[in-house]
């Protein structure tokens, strides 16, 4: 079946302005996550969305950033007043499931490479 | 604060065997788990610990201590392929990632 899929793959835009990323998960994944991941680094979490509902948004650096996933499904991180420091690898990662026994598996889509100029 | 540490790079022969450690430091745990990334490619899922023990997948095994807050990924046969960075993962309230090993396989 399909994977996750994320629009753009690549979005070039200048400090100040307004971007949003489109994640769309494996289709029935309940748990759907947003991570930043910077070049050398590993995936910094940003988000975890169960269902409409965002269960963990503690990684979010700042009240620029903000995402919805209105019907549970398709999620759209947006950014506001861009900076150069956003600039990243936005990776949409989606799972059967999630909880706190830990055994969901997480498929992640292949990203939103972000440069801000 | 909580915290993952692997190696940053390792470098191994193909056909050999090559271990990836793992150490932690976080609030909460429920497990481990490893993934694989390929340059400019997503990350995969590889493996997951929630109990001590060795788990086998193939030519991939991965390890967990829980007393120890440590694990290992363990690969054998090393095939070229397996050049990619590899990211041991704790799951909290959320997900923690390491920094990553890159590994480095010569002929």
């Amino acid at each position: 079946g399909a994977g996750v899929s994320q629009t753009p793959s690549n979005k070039v835009t200048e400090k100040g302005k307004y971007v949003e990323l489109r994640c769309d998960p494996i289709s029935g994944h309940t748990a759907l996550y947003w991570y930043r991941q910077s070049l050398g680094q590993g995936p910094e979490f940003l988000i975890y969305f169960q269902g409409t509902g965002a269960a963990d948004d503690s990684g979010l650096p700042n009240d620029r950033f903000f995402a919805v996933r209105p019907e549970g499904s398709v999620s759209t991180l947006k950014i506001q007043r861009t900076e150069r420091g956003d600039s990243a690898v936005y990776l949409c990662a989606s799972s059967p499931l999630a909880g706190g026994d830990g055994t969901d598996t997480q498929y992640f889509g292949p990203g939103t490479r972000l440069t801000v100029l | 604060g909580q915290s993952l540490e692997q190696p940053s790079e390792v470098t191994a022969v193909e056909g050999a065997i090559v271990q990836i450690n793992c150490t932690y430091q976080t609030s909460g745990f429920y497990g481990l788990s490893w993934y694989q990334q390929h340059d400019g490619g997503a990350p995969t899922f590889l493996s997951y610990n929630a109990l001590d023990g060795l788990e086998e997948t193939g030519r991939f095994s991965s390890f967990l201590s829980r007393s120890d807050s440590y694990g290992y990924l363990l690969l054998q046969e090393l095939q070229m392929k397996d050049s990619a960075s590899y990211f041991c993962a704790v799951r909290d309230d959320k997900i923690i990632f390491g920094k990553g090993t890159r590994l480095h396989i010569l002929p």
